[in-house]
């Protein structure tokens, strides 16, 4: 079954800290793993994403790391803030658009993150 | 800037009711989705178009169905509506291989 499992359901940390969600998955045809990030009455929005090929991406204070060989991968929040306070999903995919999948994202249980003042 | 629009924000229905909810895109993605999003389940894929009057289920269909007679619009009906389907329904539309944009959701209440 396609399932990425996702962890913890909820998290709170001070301002400043670094939570750390994790993803875990079976499917080894997927290839490329984002991160979407909601606010309260908003739709998800990507907020990054990275293909097994590195086993770390970082773009300002969000890191992905990514274990291939575990089918791990997991989101880093450095220095979080509280504007940082939102829902995290994690999904995975076939990169590759073709065959019965299209390249269909598979998402995780989410997060909700709060981050205190 | 992408946009894709959702006609309600906030729907109440009665049980055995036909529902209608529209989603419009304005990028002339070829990709629409449908979702329904429930605290501790995620998102879950209803049905997808990939073009114009195609159609492919997703992992929950039952008791949905979409319309997609233009590109930039994807609708999902319930046929008959059902207090199990109270839920957040969220559209998506994408370009293959490329980022998938949301809108901002239908909270959907079915008495």
């Amino acid at each position: 079954q396609q399932q990425v499992k996702q962890s913890p359901q909820s998290l709170i940390v001070q301002k400043g800290g670094i939570p750390i969600i994790n993803c875990a998955y079976e499917n080894t045809a997927f290839d490329y793993f984002p991160w979407y990030q909601q606010f309260p009455g908003k739709g998800p929005a990507l907020l990054i994403a990275i293909r097994p090929d590195v086993s770390e991406k970082k773009e300002g204070r969000f890191t992905i790391s990514f274990n291939k060989s575990a089918k791990q991968f997991s989101l880093h929040i450095m220095d979080s803030q509280p504007g940082d306070s939102a829902t995290y999903f994690c999904a995975a995919s076939p990169l590759n658009a073709g065959g019965t999948s299209y390249g269909k994202l598979t998402f995780g249980q989410g997060t909700i993150l709060t981050v205190h003042p | 800037d992408v946009k894709v629009t959702q006609s309600s924000r906030y729907l109440v229905k009665r049980t055995g009711e036909k529902v209608f909810l529209e989603c419009v895109q304005d990028m002339d993605h070829e990709n629409m989705f449908w979702y329904r999003q429930d605290p501790g389940l995620g998102l879950r894929l209803i049905y997808f178009s990939y073009d114009v009057k195609m159609k492919e289920k997703g992992d929950i269909p039952e008791g949905y169905s979409v319309s997609r007679e233009k590109k930039e619009r994807f609708s999902l009906i319930l046929e008959s509506a059902s207090t199990n389907q109270t839920s957040m329904y969220l559209c998506a539309s994408r370009n293959p291989q490329e980022t998938q944009y949301f809108g901002p959701g239908t909270r959907l209440l079915v008495l």
